[in-house]
């Protein structure tokens, strides 16, 4: 059974600082992983989506990684500012068309 | 890119009563939509698969009699609680996925508080 893990659960830091966010999953036949954004209260935003065969995505400060055979995904945050204090969440996906699987989060918060 | 709305996206019952809740694909058709649940502090978790045409998929440990799922088009799935209990209280989104396309788009979600 896919199991999904993210670290740290909870992150502070001040504005500007470049930051990781770390997701593992114990199943590495996976379809695909995406990385979203879920403000409190608020539904899911996607951010990236990498599939198994692709090694990261980028999208303006933000920076996926997938090393699928050690099972493990990072997000990197550049120049972090306030407006990205949210939760974000990881997830994969072991077939096309089947639902996601998904970690507990890190809830970042960016201070000023 | 597609969007998903869901409605409503709050909703205050009372013990035993029934909630409704639609997610609908609006630029987009979907022959299958997912409903997950999330509680406080908690990750998504699948409820069930909607497929439309036929019945819902429901993971181990969901009661399908308790949670009714609807999917009679392919822009409208619906999620009905019955005789809710205040153990339902949760946050419920729906996703879906274009034809062909592999990002899943969700729905605003639900906010389902049982007094």
């Amino acid at each position: 059974k896919q199991e999904v893990t993210q670290i740290p659960a909870a992150l502070s830091v001040p504005e500007g600082e470049n930051l990781v966010l770390n997701c593992s999953f114990t199943d590495s036949a996976i379809y695909n992983l995406q990385w979203f954004r879920q403000d409190p209260g608020k539904g899911l935003t996607s951010l990236l989506l990498i599939q198994s065969s692709q090694r990261e995505q980028t999208s303006g400060r933000l920076n996926a990684s997938l090393d699928k055979s050690s099972g493990r995904s990072t997000l990197y945050i550049a120049a972090s500012q306030p407006g990205d204090s949210a939760t974000y969440l990881c997830a994969v996906s072991n077939q096309a068309g089947t639902a996601l699987i998904f970690g507990k989060g890190t809830t970042l918060s960016v201070s000023s | 890119g597609a969007v998903v709305s869901q409605h409503p996206s709050w909703v205050i019952c009372k013990s035993g009563t029934s909630v409704k809740i639609e997610c609908r694909s609006l630029d987009f058709q979907a022959t299958t939509m997912f409903w997950y649940r999330q509680f406080p502090k908690q990750s998504l978790m699948l409820m069930a698969t909607s497929n439309e045409g036929s019945k819902a998929t429901y993971e181990q440990g969901v009661e399908k009699d308790k949670f009714l799922i609807n999917h009679a088009s392919l822009t409208l799935s619906t999620l009905t609680v019955t005789s809710a209990h205040p153990e339902d209280s949760s946050f419920y989104i729906c996703s879906a996925s274009p034809s062909g396309v592999d990002t899943q788009y969700f729905g605003p979600g639900t906010r389902l508080t049982v007094l």
